[in-house]
């Protein structure tokens, strides 16, 4: 089966800019999530969908960050306006749906704020 | 909220030689344990996963054990080999939300 794909793969902008990146889910499936991945650090989450609904964005920062799963399939992260801090890697993932199913997880789009 | 800390943060091993990883959480509320390889620039990978209602579980050369008392899981690997280099991640989750709350990396090498 196709993996989840992201897009772009990399991206640089400046401070204060704005960037979207997309995922699209293995085909079928219900939970998508987003995570943040610091140099040197574990996956954290950001925001976790189940179809078009969202289950958890506690640790989404609101003020400069967004995201939509319109349909229950595709989804975009937003940052606006960046700050040098989100310089990371953005994975997507998805799973079947919602309890203890593996996570399968995109190749990432490398973040870099200057 | 829930917190998994993860020991060491890196190891370093003989070809042959066994690795453990060591994690630690905090809400005894958690009831499955999953773990995560990531390659240098890749996605990572479940590698195996335990849930509350085992002690232990093995898949070939890896194995993985919760202690629920302690509220501590571990990661062995026997026999290393060189592609067993990677960072390894711990994670844990409970029924309330099913999000991972990841530890924050073992970066293993085995030296050939």
């Amino acid at each position: 089966e196709a993996g989840v794909a992201q897009s772009p793969r990399y991206k640089i902008i400046e401070k204060r800019q704005s960037v979207a990146f997309w995922c699209n889910p293995i085909s079928g499936h219900a939970t998508l999530y987003w995570y943040q991945q610091i140099l040197g650090q574990g996956p954290k989450l950001l925001i976790q969908f189940q179809n078009n609904g969202v289950v958890d964005d506690s640790q989404l920062p609101k003020d400069r960050f967004s995201a939509e799963r319109l349909k229950g399939v595709d989804s975009t992260l937003k940052i606006q306006p960046a700050k040098l801090e989100d310089s990371a890697v953005y994975l997507c993932a998805s799973s079947t749906g919602a309890g203890h199913y593996e996570q399968y997880f995109g190749p990432g789009t490398r973040l870099t704020v200057t | 909220g829930e917190n998994v800390e993860q020991h060491p943060s890196t190891l370093s091993v003989q070809e042959g030689d066994s690795a453990v990883i060591k994690c630690t959480y905090s809400d005894s509320a958690s009831n499955y344990f999953p773990w995560y390889k990531q390659e240098l620039g890749k996605r990572p990978q479940l590698i195996i996963d335990i849930r509350s209602n085992v002690g232990e579980k093995k898949d070939q050369r890896i194995a993985v054990t919760l202690n629920k008392t302690a509220k501590h899981f571990s990661l062995h690997i026997t026999e290393t080999q060189p592609e067993d280099s990677a960072v390894y991640f711990c994670a844990a989750s409970m029924d309330s939300s099913y999000k991972l709350i990841f530890g924050s990396g073992t970066r293993l090498l085995v030296r050939p």
